[in-house]
């Protein structure tokens, strides 16, 4: 089983549309998780990091369930400019900030 | 701020060959990373460092040494290239458990 579980997509979706991504993960000692976004031949970025009470930034939500193991990312009015591909990460619970990284999500958003 | 730069951008090597990978951070930042990151398989942790002269290996570490003799540079070599190193490779730093910035890539094509 891998550390950190995604579907892969693609996503289709048009402008405006809510999307929501799910992410498992394996390892219980995770202490921190976090959404990277990244763009066709480009670096990761940070979106937002996940808190076990959740947490929204303007169009995006995030959500933490410990006892499940996963976490998920809402996209409310989804822009063209959402295009991306969204990685979930999860730290490997040890004290040097490993960081375990999903193979990421792809969402196209059509106009 | 430049944050995290890498050079080269882009490499063409024949196996066998040998090469250095250079990345440097101006947020004096402790962590610093080396990734690859191939299509289906998600960013992998080739060695990483918490600090200057010290480093340590990571998930995928084998045909790799690594360097950090200053704070600022995190040095990535090849010593013999293989057609199996053809990926991109992703340097970052962090500060402890915080985000990790991403420098720009590098594409590297052995042959």
């Amino acid at each position: 089983r891998k550390e950190v579980e995604q579907d892969p997509g693609p996503f289709n979706v048009p402008e405006g549309a809510t999307v929501a991504f799910n992410c498992t993960y394996s390892n219980s000692a995770s202490q921190s998780f976090f959404w990277y976004r990244q763009d066709c031949r480009k670096e990761p970025k940070l979106l937002m990091s996940v808190y076990s009470s959740g947490n929204e930034d303007g169009r995006f939500t995030a959500q933490l369930n410990r006892a499940s193991q996963y976490i998920s990312l809402l996209i409310r009015d989804s822009k063209l400019s959402d295009s991306a591909t969204y990685l979930c990460v999860v730290n490997s619970g040890g004290a040097t900030n490993k960081l375990i990284f999903g193979t990421g999500t792809l969402l196209a958003v059509q106009p | 701020n430049a944050g995290v730069t890498q050079t080269p951008k882009f490499r063409v090597l024949k196996t066998g060959q040998s090469m250095t990978l250079l990345c440097a951070q101006d947020m004096n930042h402790e962590y610093m990373y080396w990734y690859r990151q191939d299509p289906g398989m998600g960013l992998r942790l080739i060695h990483y460092s918490v600090g200057e002269g010290t480093t340590a290996k990571g998930e995928v570490p084998d045909g790799y040494n690594v360097s950090r003799l200053k704070k600022q540079n995190f040095l990535l070599g090849l010593e013999s290239a293989a057609p199996s190193q053809t990926s991109v490779y992703f340097c970052a730093s962090s500060y402890h458990l915080y985000e990790q910035y991403f420098g720009p890539g590098t594409r590297l094509t052995v042959t």
